[in-house]
């Protein structure tokens, strides 16, 4: 069983679009989450970290849900500029970090 | 502010030879963590180094080892390259060891043939 699992996608959506991804974790000792966002060829790039209150940046909402071990990723009015890839990645204990496979975003006009 | 660097950006070897590939980190940061990317798969963690020690480690054959200096500085070393070694390689620089969050350098791209 992986450690973090995560839709490869892709989820080809158009402009202005609402667009939800969702990750799990096997570890329910996990210590931090975060996502990253990765272009084609280019390093991670980090998007933000989740907090288990939830937390937003601008059109990016980032949910963490202990119970279940999901993370939530929620982009509103997409832009031709957010298509990436998102990366998942959980901390087990603060010095392991453990990504998900990612997750193909296409932003169509 | 200096970001991550990594050197080389891209390397060809041979089936059996060994690599070192360089990281410095970001300004200010002193912990500094490995990964392999396979083409189409997330980073996978490979070990992090904090005060010049291994402090983690994924599951990575002894053939991958590495060294962090006292200017933080990284290096990480693959011998008997096998053709499934063929990755981009990331270094990322944190502070501390309590899990902070990382910044990525641009990677190494190994191609072994």
């Amino acid at each position: 069983r992986k450690e973090v699992e995560q839709d490869p996608g892709p989820f080809n959506v158009p402009e202005g679009a609402t667009v939800a991804f969702n990750c799990t974790y096997s570890n329910s000792a996990s210590q931090s989450f975060f996502w990253y966002r990765q272009d084609c060829r280019k390093e991670p790039k980090l998007l933000m970290s989740v907090y288990s209150s939830g937390n937003e940046d601008g059109r990016f909402t980032a949910q963490l849900n202990r119970a279940s071990q999901y993370i939530s990723l929620l982009i509103r009015d997409s832009k031709l500029s957010d298509s990436a890839t998102y990366l998942c990645v959980v901390n087990e204990n603060f010095n392991k970090f453990y990504f998900g496979s990612g997750t193909k975003l296409n932003v169509k006009p | 502010d200096a970001g991550v660097t990594q050197s080389p950006t891209h390397l060809i070897k041979t089936r059996g030879q060994q690599v070192t590939l360089r990281c410095s980190p970001k300004s200010g940061h002193d912990t500094v963590s490995w990964y392999q990317q396979a083409l189409g798969q997330g980073p996978q963690f490979i070990f992090q180094y904090y005060e010049e020690e291994e402090r983690q480690r994924g599951n990575f054959p002894d053939r991958f080892s590495g060294h962090q200096f006292p200017n933080y500085s990284s290096e990480l070393n693959v011998n008997a390259l096998l053709l499934g070694d063929s990755a981009l390689y990331l270094c990322a620089s944190s502070l501390g060891d309590s899990g902070e969050t990382q910044y990525f350098g641009p990677g190494t791209r190994l191609l072994v043939l």
